[in-house]
């Protein structure tokens, strides 16, 4: 079956701690993304790239980090800096520029 | 940057009823509106796209128009049923990045 893995669902961590969620994709898409889901709004992009080895900063990237040293996985750090992590984290993948977003099933952190 | 606007952010209907959904955008530049539906606990799943050079689609019960002139799109159910209960987003996208909507959580009563 394609599709993306994210672990873990659930995360829990104490203030001062660096976490590190995870997402797979097998669907051959070049473009992965990170977003963030607060209650009762909307997603808020925090990091994409579209190639291996190559990320860009979305509009809430402090805080956080990613990495993409293969095709089919990226990684999101969430770092000691980030001031209100708790949140639901969704990772994503399209072929393209404007192609299908696919979503991961989500990872839910909440800081202690 | 793109702004993207929803509304309303909750719409109760009664079954079979029609709902409808509404999204403005900013930047003219975008060229592909999909929508998702996302239920609790889960990500969102796409169930209806457009792109900027088509007017409306239809999937079954469900349609998306776009008015470019005014940067306006919309999602239009119809006949709904309790399992269209759930959380949707419209989304702009231009150059592999996608901008949300806040979100519509609508409550279909039996």
């Amino acid at each position: 079956d394609g599709g993306i893995t994210q672990s873990p669902k659930y995360l829990f961590r104490k203030e001062g701690q660096n976490v590190t969620l995870s997402c797979e994709q097998n669907l051959n898409h070049d473009a992965m993304y990170w977003y963030r889901q607060d209650p009762g709004q909307g997603l808020r992009l925090i990091y994409y790239s579209q190639i291996v080895n190559d990320f860009q900063k979305g509009d809430i990237a402090e805080g956080y980090s990613v990495s993409r040293e293969k095709k089919e996985s990226f990684p999101l750090t969430v770092t000691s800096a980030q001031k209100n992590p708790t949140a639901f984290y969704l990772c994503a993948s399209s072929i393209s520029a404007s192609g299908e977003l696919f979503f991961g099933e989500g990872s839910r952190l909440t800081v202690l | 940057g793109e702004n993207v606007e929803q509304h309303p952010s909750t719409l109760s209907v009664q079954e079979g009823d029609s709902a409808v959904i509404k999204c403005t955008y900013s930047d003219s530049a975008s060229n592909y509106f999909p929508w998702y539906k996302q239920e609790l606990g889960k990500g969102p799943q796409l169930i209806i796209d457009i792109r900027s050079n088509v007017g409306e689609k239809k999937d079954q019960r469900i349609a998306v128009t776009l008015n470019k002139t005014a940067k306006h799109f919309s999602l239009h159910i119809t006949e709904t049923q309790p399992e269209d209960s759930a959380v949707y987003f419209c989304a702009a996208s231009m150059d592999w990045k996608f901008y949300f909507g806040s979100g519509t959580k609508l409550n279909v009563k039996p």
